[in-house]
């Protein structure tokens, strides 16, 4: 089965500054990439996801990620950090059961992103 | 937002005592899905279904069962809750299960288990 490792569990960064989380995915087949965002007591939300028709990917809320074939990386950045982006993401790969033919995600062990003031 | 209830938002059980959680959809997506959260863990998934009355096991399915007698709800139940079985449950939906298709949540069952 494909699987993701997310780079740091906590990741602090200052207002204003550069945000860079890590994702790195195992596959012998090209995957299909998400990152969700979990705003405190909230469900997960799609960030943005990757679909094979551009390597650089934007999302919402000014996210992007770039999908890195030769690194086997698709790390998430935002140029300038802001207070509303705390919160905890994951980066998250598609996986095909062989029961009834579905695809279902497997999720990294997610990273909460702290802005500090 | 996709319409998706979680009952109940937070429960709190004793050791070896049944627990059901239910999902209820009014999107009529096909797809439903029960993931819980721990820290350090991530999601992992327990049980989907792909239709009514058709349901798999996921990644982490021991003292779990799950049943969709309809298209809008999905119940998963702990025949006998275990403190291990403390977590954040999520159920999520999706319309078609196609890989490139996002899966929308709920807002979670916080479930502790004493």
């Amino acid at each position: 089965a494909q699987s993701v490792t997310q780079l740091g569990s906590h990741v602090s960064v200052s207002e204003g500054a550069l945000v860079l989380l890590r994702c790195n995915y195992s596959s012998s087949v090209p995957p299909y990439l998400f990152w969700y965002v979990q705003y405190p007591n909230q469900g997960l939300q799609l960030l943005l996801k990757y679909t094979s028709a551009a390597t650089l990917v934007k999302g919402i809320n000014g996210f992007e990620a770039e999908f890195k074939k030769s690194e086997t990386s698709f790390h998430l950045t935002k140029p300038s950090a802001h207070m509303s982006d705390a919160a905890e993401y994951f980066c998250a790969v598609g996986n095909l059961y062989s029961g009834a033919g579905s695809y279902q995600l497997t999720f990294g062990k997610g990273t909460k992103l702290s802005v500090i003031p | 937002d996709a319409g998706i209830t979680q009952s109940p938002r937070h429960k709190v059980t004793e050791t070896g005592t049944p627990v059901t959680l239910r999902c209820h959809q009014t999107e009529n997506h096909r797809y439903m899905y029960w993931y819980r959260q721990d820290p350090g863990h991530g999601l992992r998934l327990i049980h989907y279904s792909y239709g009514v009355k058709d349901t798999d096991k996921g990644e982490v399915s021991d003292g779990y069962s799950v049943s969709r007698s309809k298209t809008e709800d999905f119940l998963l139940t702990l025949e006998s809750a275990t403190s291990s079985q403390t977590s954040v449950y999520f159920c999520a939906i999706s319309e078609t299960g196609t890989p490139n298709e996002k899966l929308f949540f709920g807002s979670g069952t916080q479930l502790s288990v004493l």
